[in-house]
């Protein structure tokens, strides 16, 4: 069965660092998104991305995360200038459809650590 | 914004025994419902979902979940819990109207679920 691939799976990084975090959805699929997991917390949105352009974007994904498809596989999360705060799980997903009942098939996430 | 509860972060039970996780959510308007479950250094995979029909649907590895409009739930459950179910258990939601985020889901906290022997 087709997977979303990240990597890497545990990224150490010191405070101020830039950081790039790397997907490859499901290469039928359309529709790609960043999720992240705070220790603790509610898995939540960051960013939903379609057509070479963001969808939408929660209220944490600011001026320091941008998303970008540099080629026709890749999708990547980069953080400028990264907080302890930053530090989480960052899950990728894709999905076939723009059906909002269409299921988000998800990657194993990228465990960074900010130091 | 939509709000998702499980009720119950940790659940065990026995091998062979019956699965019950919780799940509620806040809408007037019934969401889109999914369950996701994840395993030790896995990512989140769709156990089921409910979109419309049938309010009984049935999942992968013998799960199944209703969904009750008067209740605002959809509960997880399995009749037969075995060892490999041990994992954490997402509930999510998304909403139907046209104007909210295509694949924005809404997720509750999880239920790590023990399966003793």
């Amino acid at each position: 069965e087709p997977e979303v691939t990240q990597t890497p799976s545990h990224q150490v990084t010191q405070m101020g660092q830039e950081v790039i975090l790397r997907c490859v959805p499901i290469s039928n699929h359309l529709y790609f998104y960043w999720y992240r997991q705070i220790l603790g917390q509610k898995v939540e949105f960051l960013v939903s991305f379609y057509n070479n352009e963001i969808s939408e974007k929660s209220e944490i994904f600011d001026d320091q995360f941008s998303v970008e498809r540099p080629d026709g596989s890749n999708f990547t999360l980069k953080i400028r200038s990264t907080k302890l705060e930053d530090s989480a799980m960052y899950f990728c997903a894709s999905s076939e459809t723009s059906g909002r009942g269409s299921p988000l098939h998800f990657g194993n996430g990228t465990r960074l650590t900010v130091t | 914004a939509q709000s998702v509860t499980q009720l119950g972060s940790h659940v065990s039970v026995s091998e062979g025994a019956l699965v019950l996780l919780r799940c509620n959510y806040s809408s007037s308007v019934p969401p889109y419902l999914f369950w996701y479950v994840q395993y030790p250094n896995q990512g989140l995979q769709l156990l089921l979902k409910y979109t419309t029909g049938a309010t009984l649907v049935k999942g992968i590895n013998g799960f199944e979940a209703e969904f009750k409009k008067s209740e605002t739930s959809f509960h997880l459950t399995k009749p037969s819990a075995h060892m490999s179910d041990a994992a954490e258990y997402f509930c999510a939601v998304s909403d139907r109207y046209s104007g909210s985020t295509l694949g924005r889901l809404y997720f509750g906290r999880g239920t790590q679920l023990t399966v003793w022997p």
